[in-house]
């Protein structure tokens, strides 16, 4: 079956160091991946997006991720974090010709600390 | 600019009333999603729609139920509520296949 797993339920990180959320996924053909961040009491928020091409992508608030076929990896890494980026991340994956329905991983939540 | 709206955005009902929950898009989007968000669960997909009068059950359909009368719009609902049922719900459209979903605030209800 088709699956999306986060396996770190929540990180916490200092202000100015480095992040890294993990993702792996289970699926049978070529996915298409996403990276969403939900702030408390709010809806989810695209970051970034992977469907072809370059397997290093950039995305909003200084954040990338890559694409690691091998591995059935999309990790979302950031260089410097900084206290605004405490929130809730989801990494979602939908597959080819499932009519863009996308499977959510768990959710990561991330503390960053003074 | 458009966006996705809903409402209401906090509800408390009783257990066995039918409670609908509206989702309205301005984007002209095709494709509509209502998910529920539990913790531990992340978020599950209720029921989707890729067009007017299209509907599809998602994975935790039991208990929902939606129409599709109008490209904007997609209500959510409970025919009769569940304390189960108590979850934040989240309707997302889009483009089409391969273009990303964009999500209302949410609507957190409560069954009692």
């Amino acid at each position: 079956a088709q699956s999306v797993t986060q396996p770190d339920i929540h990180i916490t990180v200092s202000e100015g160091a480095s992040l890294e959320l993990r993702c792996n996924y289970s699926y049978g053909a070529t996915p298409y991946l996403f990276w969403y961040v939900q702030s408390p009491g709010q809806g989810l928020q695209l970051l970034l997006k992977y469907f072809s091409g370059d397997t290093l992508v950039q995305g909003i608030k200084g954040f990338e991720a890559e694409f690691k076929r091998s591995q059935s990896s999309f990790n979302l890494r950031k260089p410097s974090v900084h206290w605004s980026d405490a929130a809730e991340y989801f990494c979602a994956v939908g597959e080819n010709n499932q009519g863009g329905k996308l499977i959510f991983g768990q959710g990561t939540e991330l503390s960053v600390k003074p | 600019d458009a966006e996705i709206t809903q409402s209401p955005r906090h509800k408390i009902t009783e257990t066995g009333r039918q409670v609908t929950l509206a989702c309205h898009q301005t984007w002209n989007h095709n494709n509509m999603f209502w998910y529920r968000q539990d913790l531990g669960h992340g978020l599950r997909l209720i029921h989707y729609s890729y067009g007017v009068q299209d509907t599809n059950k998602g994975e935790v359909s039991d208990g929902y139920s939606v129409s599709r009368s109008n490209t904007e719009d997609l209500p959510l609902t409970l025919e009769s509520a569940a304390s189960s049922q108590t979850s934040v719900y989240f309707c997302a459209s889009s483009e089409s296949e391969y273009r990303p979903q964009y999500f209302g605030p949410g609507t957190r209800l409560t069954v009692l």
